[in-house]
């Protein structure tokens, strides 16, 4: 089993649609969270941390459930600008120090 | 410079020959990783320092080695590159352990 998993998608959607991404992961003991935002060609950059009480930054929400293990991404009235792949991080405490494990990343197309 | 640069940006190399790949940041990081990004299988850790001076092994470290002589940079180098080393190459680099992780722009391998 995968330690991040994630669906890859693509996930298409016409905008101004609300669409939600879930991730899972493995290890229990895991730290923190993150989504980060990957376009084309290009590096991944965070779009936001992953808080226990779950958080909001305008069209998106994160939540954390960390009894089930798993992560999700809610963005609403999607834009054309949010097509991207999205990754799920989490942060593993181990032996040697923190480890970021990356999930493979899913896949939004938004479409006028 | 402003935040973390690699170089080249893209590269073809034959098999068998050595290449270094350049990893530099402005940041006095502490942490700085090398992942390589492969399609459907997300980004992968092959090598970290969470130091100057100090090195470790990541998910897929064979047939690389890493050198960490100062904060600033953190090269890559394949001794005697081989085909399957064709991938997307990203330097990364944080502050401490829940920090958040900053990428650089990526180099493009293309092994023949």
């Amino acid at each position: 089993r995968k330690e991040v998993e994630q669906d890859p998608g693509p996930f298409n959607v016409p905008e101004g649609a609300t669409v939600a991404f879930n991730c899972t992961y493995s290890n229990s003991a895991s730290q923190s969270f993150f989504w980060y935002r990957q376009d084309c060609r290009k590096e991944p950059k965070l779009l936001m941390s992953v808080y226990s009480s779950g958080n909001e930054d305008g069209r998106f929400t994160a939540q954390l459930n960390r009894a089930s293990q798993y992560i999700s991404l809610l963005i609403r009235d999607s834009k054309l600008s949010d097509s991207a792949t999205y990754l799920c991080v989490v942060n593993m405490l181990m032996e040697y120090g923190n480890k970021l494990v990356f999930g493979a990343g899913t896949i939004l197309r938004v479409k006028s | 410079i402003a935040g973390i640069t690699q170089a080249p940006t893209s590269q073809i190399l034959a098999a068998g020959r050595r290449m270094t790949l350049r990893c530099t940041q402005d940041m006095r990081h502490n942490a700085m990783y090398w992942y390589r990004q492969d399609l459907g299988l997300g980004l992968r850790l092959i090598h970290y320092s969470n130091t100057a001076g100090t090195t470790g092994k990541g998910e897929v470290p064979d047939g690389y080695s890493v050198s960490r002589a100062n904060t600033d940079d953190f090269p890559l180098t394949l001794a005697s590159a081989v085909p399957s080393q064709t991938s997307v190459y990203f330097c990364a680099s944080r502050a401490g352990g829940d920090d958040e992780q900053f990428f650089g722009p990526g180099t493009r391998l293309t092994v023949l």
